[in-house]
């Protein structure tokens, strides 16, 4: 059983839609992130969290401590925002990592 | 920009052979880690060193070890390379472990 799932695997959306991926998590966490790769391999952080919710720009991330889940959406999608979102989870000493969830939108 | 430099971005290695990768963090960055990443796959925490002691570990054999030097540079080493070892290598460095993590471009290494 993986430490960290995420939902959907793959995701296509239109120009301008609500974007909502879904990470879930089974261990004792210090922190939570949100993490952006594009092809080619770089990744990039988009939020930190350990607990509420944080919002930058059109994107909102959301953390359940006591359901150990977390969520990160995307408003009024765009096509710059097509990439593989990857929600890691940090136990202190340990990451675990999600496989990703791969967003292609269409304008 | 990041801040933080990986060398060299693709490397060919032969079976069994050992391989360096090098990792230049931003200053004041004192907390640097190693992940893996296999195509297709989620990246996987290799190790974490903290003020050039290791202090996190994750599920890989001793033959991957590191260090990380005062000047914020790091290595990730692998011996007697396996095919299996062919995979993206990130590294990534922050200033302590409450704060967000700041990843290099990555060494792409394929053994053969």
């Amino acid at each position: 059983k993986n430490e960290v799932e995420q939902s959907p695997q793959n995701l296509t959306a239109q120009e301008g839609e609500f974007i909502t991926i879904n990470c879930s998590y089974s261990v004792g966490i210090s922190a939570l992130h949100w993490l952006q790769q594009h092809p080619g391999g770089g990744i990039v952080s988009l939020f930190m969290l350990s607990s509420g919710k944080k919002k930058h720009g059109r994107l909102i991330a959301t953390i359940n401590i006591q359901e150990k889940h977390s969520s990160l959406h995307i408003t009024a999608s765009h096509p710059r925002d097509s990439a593989v979102y990857i929600c890691a989870v940090n136990t202190g000493n340990q990451f675990y990592f999600g496989t990703g969830t791969s967003l292609t939108v269409i304008p | 920009e990041t801040g933080v430099t990986q060398s060299p971005t693709h490397l060919i290695k032969t079976r069994g052979q050992q391989v360096t990768l090098r990792c230049s963090s931003q200053s004041g960055h004192n907390t640097v880690s190693w992940y893996q990443q296999a195509l297709g796959q989620g990246p996987q925490f290799i190790f974490q060193y903290y003020r050039e002691e290791e202090n996190g570990r994750g599920n890989f054999p001793p033959r991957f070890s590191g260090l990380q030097f005062p000047n914020y540079s790091s290595e990730l080493n692998v011996n007697a390379l396996e095919l299996d070892d062919s995979a993206l290598y990130l590294c990534a460095s922050r200033t302590d472990t409450g704060s967000p993590l700041h990843f290099g471009n990555g060494t792409r290494l394929t053994v053969t």
